[in-house]
Order: structure tokens, then C-alpha cells, then sequence
């Protein structure tokens, strides 16, 4: 079946520094890709997507790229503000798993001043 | 702006009590969703819905129904509260396509004492 693995938190990092949170999935058709972020006390909300394989997904100085080769789809940020922590979910969604949603358990995100 | 409301923010009902979470979305997608999140486990689906009045169970729907008889509408319904249902609840809507994103409303927090 559909699978996402993400890397195990807490995160902490100081401002500025660079940003990676690893994902990788495991599906049997041609998934979609999405990274969400949730912020303290507030739902889920798309942060960024790639829909097909090399796509290149890019939101608030967030980035990621689908790689096919390697099935995985990495989140990265060059400079980390205070205001970035919260919890970032990986994601998949797959025709032939009927369009739902398959999320990774989440990374916590903390970045100190 | 997709809008997705959810009735409370914070709950608590007692064991044994019948629960009512309400969902409205206001962007005419056909796809409804329910899931709770825990922590270390992320997010887990509990049912769906891809048309009025269809519902199909997601991965973890025991102690749980549904009823959608509105396009915009979508609840859960816990037909008698236990402890362990005690969790972060999250609605969330899309259109139909592996390729479009979920929207989440800001969860409901129930406690079962």
C-alpha cells in the first residue's frame, strides 16, 4: 500500500540556518506530492505540491522537488525564521488509492532567535 | 478564499455521550474528509465522502459515523463517547483529482472525561 516516511523530530534550528526535512513515500501508481505546515493551535494548510515527476514545488522560501528516481520529496529552506516553527506534514495523494490523502507522522519545527 | 468551518473549537463531553462534530465548506467541493491526529501518529482518516449521501470508511472508522445530506455539509458523529476518542479532530475538503489539495478547518479538540 501508499506510505510516507518522514524524518523524526524535534528539529531545532537558529535563525537563518538551512533547512531539510526528508520525506520519502513508497506507491503504486503516480502520486501527487504535498507538503502541509500547522501552526500551533490551527489546522492543516497546504504549504506547497508537485504533480508529476522533476516538478518543483516552491512556496515562502520553501522548496521541494519530486524525484522519482529516488521517491522522495524533500522540504528545504535556505534562511529559517522564528515564525517557520510549527509542524510540517508530508503527503500523498494517488488515483488508484482514490484520491485520499496519505500523510506522513509529521516533523516539529523549532527555530530560536 | 476556501473557507472550512468547523462547529467548536474545543469540547468535552462525557463517556457514553452521543457527539455531533459539524463540517461546512463553502467552495462547492465534492470531496469531504474527517481525521484525528495524535501525537506520534499524525494524521489517521476516519471517513470520507466524495458525493452527497456516499460515505466510505477510512482507515480507522470504529466507533465513528457519518452523514453527509448536503453538498457543503459533512459530520462525524461519535454514538457513544469513549476516553480514547479524546483527540484533535480535523475536517478537511477538496475537489476530485489525486492533483488538488486538501483545505482543513482549525480542528475541534473533544475531551471524554
Amino acid at each position: 500500500g501508499n506510505s510516507v516516511t518522514q524524518m523524526e523530530g524535534p528539529v531545532t534550528l537558529s535563525e537563518e540556518a538551512f533547512l531539510t526535512i526528508n520525506c520519502t513515500y513508497t506507491a503504486t501508481g503516480y502520486p501527487s506530492l504535498f507538503w502541509y505546515v500547522q501552526y500551533p493551535g490551527e489546522g492543516l494548510q497546504l504549504l506547497l505540491k508537485a504533480t508529476k515527476a522533476d516538478d518543483k514545488g516552491s512556496n515562502k522560501g520553501f522548496e521541494a522537488t519530486y524525484r522519482k528516481e529516488t521517491t522522495s520529496f524533500h522540504l528545504e529552506k535556505g534562511s529559517v525564521q522564528v515564525s517557520d516553527s510549527a509542524v510540517y506534514f508530508c503527503a500523498l495523494s494517488d488515483w488508484e488509492y482514490g484520491n485520499k490523502l496519505v500523510f506522513g507522522a509529521g516533523t516539529i519545527l523549532r527555530v530560536k532567535s | 478564499d476556501v473557507k472550512v468551518t468547523q462547529s467548536s473549537r474545543y469540547l468535552v463531553k462525557r463517556t457514553g455521550e452521543k457527539v455531533f462534530l459539524e463540517c461546512v465548506q463553502d467552495m462547492d467541493h465534492e470531496n469531504m474528509f474527517w481525521y484525528r491526529q495524535d501525537p506520534g501518529l499524525g494524521l489517521r482518516l476516519i471517513y470520507f465522502s466524495y458525493d452527497v449521501k456516499m460515505k466510505e470508511k477510512g482507515d480507522i472508522p470504529e466507533g465513528y459515523s457519518v452523514s453527509r445530506e448536503k453538498k457543503e455539509r459533512f459530520s462525524l458523529i461519535l454514538e457513544s463517547a469513549s476516553t480514547n476518542q479524546t483527540s484533535m479532530y480535523l475536517c478537511a475538503s477538496s475537489f476530485s483529482g489525486a492533483y488538488y489539495e486538501q483545505y482543513f478547518g482549525p480542528g475541534t479538540r473533544l475531551t471524554v472525561t
